[in-house]
């Protein structure tokens, strides 16, 4: 069973960081590029960042690009996202999802995790 | 960047059949695929079509997608309503070097 399970949200002030982690099983996680999309409360899905299998290619939405970093450590099956910078429009639950189809990036997420809160407030 | 524009809600009694739209701003609806997932509340999104008509692993047949080219948009055609599926639905596609969501749309069941 493709299980993704995402840590390291909280409670952080504005100006801070965070990384977030996301923790994979159930599949051969060095094979699948994987994204991060987040939700601010009540409103709809973005797109944050994509990074394809073997960290080859690596895919910011253009209001993430600066303050979000993107890695991977296919020893642990494990993604990240570095957030500096913290903003109160950054507050939101954060997503990892696997992309669909093995060797590849289309940005096609199929597999989701469960989502990690983070809230920036002072 | 292009954008992709869903009704804020619809709606409809068990048993109907009900169609969500997706409607591209720019470029061809058909130069890239649409996935729809849904979101129940308090849970994560799942994929339910993948590839403008494909159902992910699980879906039930009552879910199908198709895209209109003359309308620039892709739809998600619901028959058979259940009130489990009464969620949020969203759009996505992509191009070579991001992907878009859709705003949502909220399914009732009334």
């Amino acid at each position: 069973e493709v299980q993704l399970v995402e840590s390291g949200g909280g409670l952080v002030k504005p100006g801070g960081s965070l990384r977030l982690s996301c923790a994979a099983s159930g599949f051969t996680f060095s094979s699948y590029s994987i994204n991060w999309v987040r939700q601010i409360a009540g409103k709809g899905l973005e797109w944050v960042s994509s990074i394809s299998f073997g960290s080859t290619y690596i895919y910011y939405a253009d209001s993430m690009r600066g303050r979000f970093t993107i890695s991977r450590d296919d020893a642990k099956n494990s993604l990240y996202l570095q957030i500096d910078s913290l903003r109160a429009e950054d507050t939101a639950i954060y997503y990892c999802a696997r992309d669909i189809y093995q060797g590849r990036l289309i940005f096609l997420p199929d597999y989701w995790g469960q989502g990690t809160l983070v809230t920036v407030a002072s | 960047n292009f954008m992709l524009t869903q009704p804020h809600s619809v709606s409809g009694s068990p048993g109907e059949t009900v169609i969500i739209s997706c409607t591209r701003t720019s470029g061809s609806i058909a130069s890239n695929y649409v996935q729809w997932y849904q979101q129940r509340p308090g849970s994560a999104p799942t994929l339910v079509i993948y590839e403008n008509y494909q159902r992910f692993s699980g879906v039930p047949d009552r879910f199908s997608g198709s895209i209109d080219i003359s309308s620039n948009s892709a739809s998600l055609i619901v028959s058979g309503l259940k009130t489990e599926d009464e969620a949020d639905y969203y759009c996505q596609s992509y191009d070579p070097l991001n992907q878009v969501f859709g705003g949502g749309t909220k399914l009732t069941v009334l």
